[in-house]
């Protein structure tokens, strides 16, 4: 079975100051792994996704990830914070091989103060 | 704008009803994806339609059902409403179906808030 944790309900950064938002999954195949943004009264959008290849994963809006298997993470990082990256983040994984049906944790608030 | 647009916004409804959501995937895709996000269960995955046909099945209660019509928009039903079905529920498409679909960008819809009182 698959699970994901998210740590922190809330993180909290100041524009400018590097956003890090934690992600841990269990997976007893080796995973896809996903980070979406929700906006307020909007829907997901993908911020990146790791498959396969190279574990450092580029997305958009400068957010770039890295899939640490001997550590079970794919956190989530950005240099600098704009206050509009103020949204929900969800993290879910997914198992090669099986169903494919993604498991998402239960996500991280980012707070950006000026 | 992901393309993926869902009717109603809103839905107010009591207890005991029946309701149906609509969604109308990107122009191409041939998934459709249904999703609920609660404050208690978190984002679920429900039921993946793919061109028509029941492709993967979540944690979709026996009381909903969904189906994909030919021209690939699809309706989600919930019957014999509770409380505790007041949720978002998105709807998501991407190009491919199967395994591919879940590894496919999907491209969500701005939800719709269900009420039940």
């Amino acid at each position: 079975a698959q699970s994901v944790t998210q740590l922190g309900s809330h993180v909290s950064v100041s524009e400018g100051a590097l956003v890090l938002l934690r992600c841990n999954y269990s997976s007893s195949v080796p995973p896809y792994l996903f980070w979406y943004v929700q906006y307020p009264n909007q829907g997901l959008q993908l911020l990146l996704k790791y498959t396969t290849g190279a574990t450092l994963v580029k997305g958009i809006n400068g957010f770039e990830a890295e899939f640490k298997k001997s550590e079970t993470s794919f956190h989530l990082t950005k240099p600098s914070a704009h206050m509009s990256d103020a949204a929900e983040y969800f993290c879910a994984v997914s198992e090669r091989g099986g169903s494919y049906i993604p498991t998402f944790g239960r996500g991280t608030s980012l707070i950006v103060h000026p | 704008d992901s393309g993926v647009t869902q009717t109603p916004k809103h839905l107010i409804t009591a207890t005991g009803q029946r309701v149906t959501l609509r969604c109308s995937p990107r122009s191409g895709d041939l998934s459709v994806y249904w999703y609920q996000q609660s404050l208690d269960q978190g984002l679920q995955f429900l039921i993946q339609y793919y061109n028509g046909e029941e492709r993967a099945k979540g944690n979709i209660l026996e009381r909903f059902s969904a189906q994909q019509f030919p021209d690939l928009h699809s309706e989600l039903n919930l019957s014999s409403l509770e409380l505790g079905d007041s949720a978002l529920y998105f709807c998501a498409s991407s190009p491919s179906g199967g395994s591919g679909g879940f590894t496919d960008t999907q491209y969500f819809g701005p939800g719709t808030r269900l009420t039940v009182l």
